[in-house]
Order: structure tokens, then C-alpha cells, then sequence
């Protein structure tokens, strides 16, 4: 099957400092992954999309100089969270999507993100 | 811009109970349909993708319909158990655009 890592899994961090996350695909090669951001009782919702070898595509109202995207191989996306605030706070999924047409996508754990 | 509706936010069953979850989307043109499983503080478990071009899919006790035309969708679940409490999410990929748009989800209980 398609795996997708996440790491870590949980991270609590200061007000004021950046917090990296990893997604992975473990077992095929994603030109594509995407970022999602889930808070409490609510559904998921896109932040960006990760190229590889090209910038991220954000969302409108995602700021992409405080959430960095880097799409460096065909298997490892990282998101930075610069300069975290409380407010930031919630739970990060990626998913990547195999070959060109991406037909079902394959999704990460998830790292729970808290910002005291 | 696509928008995803699920109905009911909520629900709870008892054990053994058939169930019908729906999914609505705004966009017709969309290239596929997903129903996730969403665990408590997990990640997301795919449970059926169906394409643009089908009308159902099933997997073991899950039947998924799309009717494209009326931008809707459903989930059917038999013979419901307690292990099948969780949140279900439906998710909508465009034509134009690679990422997947989510519903709110509809958070199951199955009561024992």
C-alpha cells in the first residue's frame, strides 16, 4: 500500500520560536503533496500545495512567510512554522497523491501542533 | 469555489442499525469522490474513492453512491457497530485543482 509518515506526532513548543514538520512518502514518489490544518471540531483545510523542485502554492489568507513549505525530493515535503504563536495551535495533516493524475490521495497521521 | 456539505453533523445509533450519511457539493465538475474515517485525534483512513465516470463503490459493509449531476453523495453503512464510532468525512477533488475540498464531517456514535 501507499504510506504516508508524519513526524513528529506531537510538539509543543514556546510563543515565539519555529516548529518543523516532516511528511514522507515511504513507499512511492509524490511530485505533489498537499498541507492541511484541522481545528478542534472542525474540518480539514487546505494551507498549501508542495511541489517538488518549486514553490508552494498557498491559500488565500495562509501566509507563506510564516508557514514555509520546502518540497526538496520526491519524498520528504517539511513545514515550518515560524515564529509560532498559541493561536497556531492544531492538528497538521499532509497528504501526497502517486503519479501524475494523483487519483486518491494518501494521508499522514497528523502532528498535533501546541503553541504555549 | 467548491463548497462541501455534510449532513448530519451528528448522529447516533444503536448497534446493529443501517445508516445513511449524506455529502452535497456545489461544483459538478468534480474528478473524484472520497469517504474518510477520522478517529479521535488521528489521522484520516480512506474508506471508498469513487471516480467521476462511477456511480458506487462498496467495501464489505460500506456502499458509497455519487450522483454527480445533483452534486451529492451518500455513505451507507449496514448492520452498524460500536467500532464504527468515529467522524466521516466526504472530499471532493475539482477538475481544475488537485487538492481535496472536506465537509465538516458527520460524527458517528454507535451505541452498544
Amino acid at each position: 500500500g501507499a504510506v504516508v509518515s508524519q513526524h513528529p506526532s506531537r510538539v509543543i513548543c514556546k510563543s515565539g520560536t519555529s516548529v518543523k514538520i516532516e511528511c514522507r512518502s515511504l513507499d512511492f514518489q509524490a511530485t505533489t503533496m498537499f498541507w492541511y490544518r484541522q481545528f478542534p471540531k472542525q474540518s480539514l483545510m487546505l494551507m498549501a500545495t508542495s511541489n517538488e523542485g518549486s514553490k508552494a502554492t498557498y491559500e488565500q489568507g495562509v501566509e507563506k512567510d510564516k508557514f514555509l513549505i520546502n518540497h526538496a525530493s520526491l519524498t520528504l515535503s517539511t513545514l515550518t512554522v515560524t515564529s509560532a504563536h498559541p493561536e497556531d495551535s492544531s492538528f497538521y495533516i499532509c497528504s501526497a497523491g502517486r503519479g501524475r493524475r494523483l487519483g486518491e490521495q494518501y494521508f499522514g497521521p497528523g502532528t498535533r501542533l501546541t503553541v504555549t | 469555489k467548491q463548497e462541501v456539505t455534510q449532513i448530519p453533523a451528528a448522529l447516533s445509533v444503536p448497534e446493529g442499525e443501517n445508516l445513511v450519511l449524506n455529502c452535497s457539493f456545489t461544483d459538478s465538475a468534480i474528478y473524484n469522490l472520497q469517504w474518510f474515517r477520522q478517529d479521535p485525534g488521528k489521522g484520516l483512513t480512506s474508506l471508498l474513492l469513487i471516480q467521476s465516470s462511477q456511480r458506487e463503490q462498496t467495501s464489505g459493509r460500506l456502499n458509497a453512491s455519487l450522483d454527480k449531476s445533483s452534486g451529492r453523495s451518500t455513505l451507507y453503512i449496514a448492520a452498524s457497530q460500536p467500532g464504527d464510532s468515529a467522524t466521516y468525512l466526504c472530499a471532493v477533488r475539482g477538475t481544475g485543482r488537485r487538492a481535496l475540498t472536506f465537509g465538516s464531517g458527520t460524527r458517528l456514535q454507535v451505541q452498544p
